[in-house]
Order: C-alpha cells, then structure tokens, then sequence
C-alpha cells in the first residue's frame, strides 16, 4: 500500500493546456518535496513545503501544501513539452523526518 | 560540479551471482540512501546512512547489504541476486537527512537478474 497516492497516474495534454497533479495520503508529515524525474536520469527537486496552506510558485508552477499537511498539488500553467517528465511526490514523516515516502508518481507528457 | 556517482550504469548478471553498485558524492553530504524504483510502485528505500559507519534498514531491505566506511562512498551489494531484485537503483544524498533538505540522486543504475 503506498503511502502516498498520486493521481493521475498518466496525463497527456497540448501545449499551452494546464494540468494539475494531486498527492494524497492519509498521514501527516513535517515537510513535502516535489521532484521530476527525466528518462535515464535520477529525479531532481523543484520544490519543498513546510508549512500547512503553504502556496510556492516557481515559475509557470504552483505547489500547495493542505492545510492539514496532508496533501500537496502541483498545478503547471500553460504547459511547454519542456515539462514532459515523472512527476514525483515525498513527504517527511514528523517523528523520523529523515525518511521520505515516495509516491508513485505522475507521468506528464506535453504535445507540441 | 556537485553530484552522486553511481557505477555502474547498466548491468545484466545471473542469478546468485554477487554484485556491487558503487555510489560516491563528492558534496561532504552526511546523509546517503539508496532506493529501488519499480513501475506503480514508485521509490523505495532500501538502505539508509547517517553518518560514516551509521546504517539502518529502509523499507525494503531483504536480500540488501550496505557498508559506510568513508563520507563519501555507499556501496549497495546484493550478496546472491534474484530475479525479483531486478530494477532501477537510485543511490541518493543530502546534507544531513532531514525531510526538508533536497536530496541529490544520481543517475540510477538498471540492474537485470537472469
């Protein structure tokens, strides 16, 4: 049972579409990070929330992290092939922060 | 340039045949894992280290063994390989473990058990 779900697990869109990706779990945690993962690459972070409410952007992209720390969501903005990847989602458990939970990931294809 | 090292990349073998993946970081991170990546199933971790001579289990540390003798290196070896351990292998570090710090992963290494 994966701790964390993540939904879609698949999304294809057109350029310029947006996409939101949502992580989900029944458990709290002390912090979530979002990373993206390229083909034949190891993933990389894009961003970490702390705090319950917390709305990051960076760029073209929104994270949010629920109020009750929860689950996160990843909204991408006027989406570019660019942004094609794996889409993974960890949250930090609050006892043994030290220890991240992996989702299962969103595969996010962008068309030209 | 900063970054995690693993070797090798790519790796076909038999089963029962021991194996090591090797990982290095050159960031002095104190913090180093290593984690199987399935389809569906997402990351999970195998083995983790806090510090030189400081290891732990993960989630998923049947038929794993990890050693942390210097900073720098944390080498996974699977001591006899089955079929079931064939995946991709991300070995990972981060400064000092904690949740909100990134973790750097390199570039993963597919392993294939026949």
């Amino acid at each position: 049972t994966q701790l964390l779900e993540q939904s879609p697990q698949f999304l294809s869109i057109q350029e310029g579409e947006n996409l939101t990706v949502y992580c989900n779990s029944s458990s709290v945690f002390s912090s979530l990070q979002w990373y993206r993962q390229e083909p034949g690459e190891g993933p990389v972070l894009l961003v970490t929330v702390v705090t319950g409410g917390e709305v990051k952007k960076l760029k073209r992209l929104t994270f949010q992290f629920g109020d009750a720390r929860k689950d996160s969501s990843l909204h991408i903005t006027a989406a570019q092939p660019g942004d094609t990847g794996l889409y993974l989602c960890a949250g930090a458990g609050l006892v043994d922060d030290y220890k991240l939970s992996f989702g299962a990931g969103t595969t996010v294809t962008v068309r030209a | 340039e900063a970054q995690v090292t693993q070797n090798p990349r790519y790796l076909i073998t038999v089963t029962g045949k021991k194996l090591t993946v090797t990982c290095s970081q050159n960031m002095n991170h104190e913090y180093m894992s290593w984690y199987r990546q399935d389809p569906g199933l997402g990351l999970r971790q195998i083995y983790y280290s806090m510090n030189v001579e400081v290891t732990d289990k993960g989630d998923v540390p049947e038929g794993y063994k990890v050693s942390r003798k210097e900073k720098r290196n944390f080498p996974l070896i699977l001591e006899s390989p089955s079929p079931n351990q064939t995946s991709l292998y991300f070995c990972a570090s981060s400064l000092f473990g904690q949740g909100n710090q990134p973790q750097h992963f390199g570039d993963g290494t597919r392993l294939s058990i026949l």
